[in-house]
């Protein structure tokens, strides 16, 4: 069964510092994987994605994450904290087989920066 | 239109009533998703589009949910008789295809509180 993993529920980081908001997930085939983050009360915005190529992704607001086939991981990762990166972010990952429309979501991991 | 639109952004309704939401997708995108996100959770899929048809309604909570989609563009959820655990907020989401590889463009949802 496909499946995401986001062990933490929330994870705290002081501001400057580095921060991983760590994902994992499971697929028969080979995975197209997405981030997102969610602000208060707003929808989700897309932050990056691996679906093929460079294991390393760069995405929006300086974020990036590293596609690990081996240990099937992607987590996010960010070399400096702000505040305002403060927010909810979830994981997902896609089948890249055939008629695969489902996105399979991971349950979301509170990111909190400490000023 | 530019973003994927909901409408109303907020409702709040009695036990009881039915209520009606909106979503109006990328011009274009053929695929379209609704969620459900209780507070702070993680998204609960309800029903995808091709089109204007529905292959999966898998994630419909119960017969009270139904949801429509007229003219391959704008789509309406409806909850009859809604109840207290209904209270959510209800995510729009599309894509050009089904079987569009890359993300999924989200709408600012829909808060809805039943009294």
């Amino acid at each position: 069964a496909q499946s995401v993993a986001q062990p933490e529920d929330q994870v705290n980081v002081a501001e400057g510092n580095p921060l991983t908001v760590k994902c994992t997930y499971s697929v028969s085939g080979n995975p197209y994987l997405f981030w997102y983050v969610q602000y208060p009360n707003r929808g989700l915005q897309f932050l990056l994605k691996y679906i093929t190529g460079d294991n390393l992704v760069k995405g929006s607001y300086g974020f990036e994450a590293e596609f690990n086939k081996s240990q099937t991981s992607f987590h996010l990762k960010k070399p400096s904290a702000l505040v305002s990166d403060s927010a909810l972010y979830f994981c997902a990952v896609r089948d890249r087989g055939d008629s695969n429309y489902q996105l399979i979501w991971g349950a979301g991991t509170k990111l909190i920066i400490k000023p | 239109g530019a973003g994927v639109s909901q409408s109303p952004s907020n409702k709040v309704t009695e036990k009881g009533k039915d209520v009606e939401l909106r979503c109006d997708p990328i011009s274009g995108h053929t695929a379209l998703y609704w969620y459900r996100q209780s507070l702070g959770q993680g998204l609960e899929f309800l029903i995808y589009f091709q089109g204007n048809s529905a292959p999966d309604k898998s994630g419909l909570p119960s017969d009270r949910f139904s949801a429509e989609r007229t003219g391959g563009s704008v789509s309406t959820l409806t909850i009859q008789r809604t109840q207290q655990e209904d209270s959510a907020v209800y995510l729009c989401a599309s894509s050009p295809s089904g079987l569009w590889p890359g993300e999924l463009f989200f709408g600012e949802g829909s808060r809805l509180t039943v009294l």
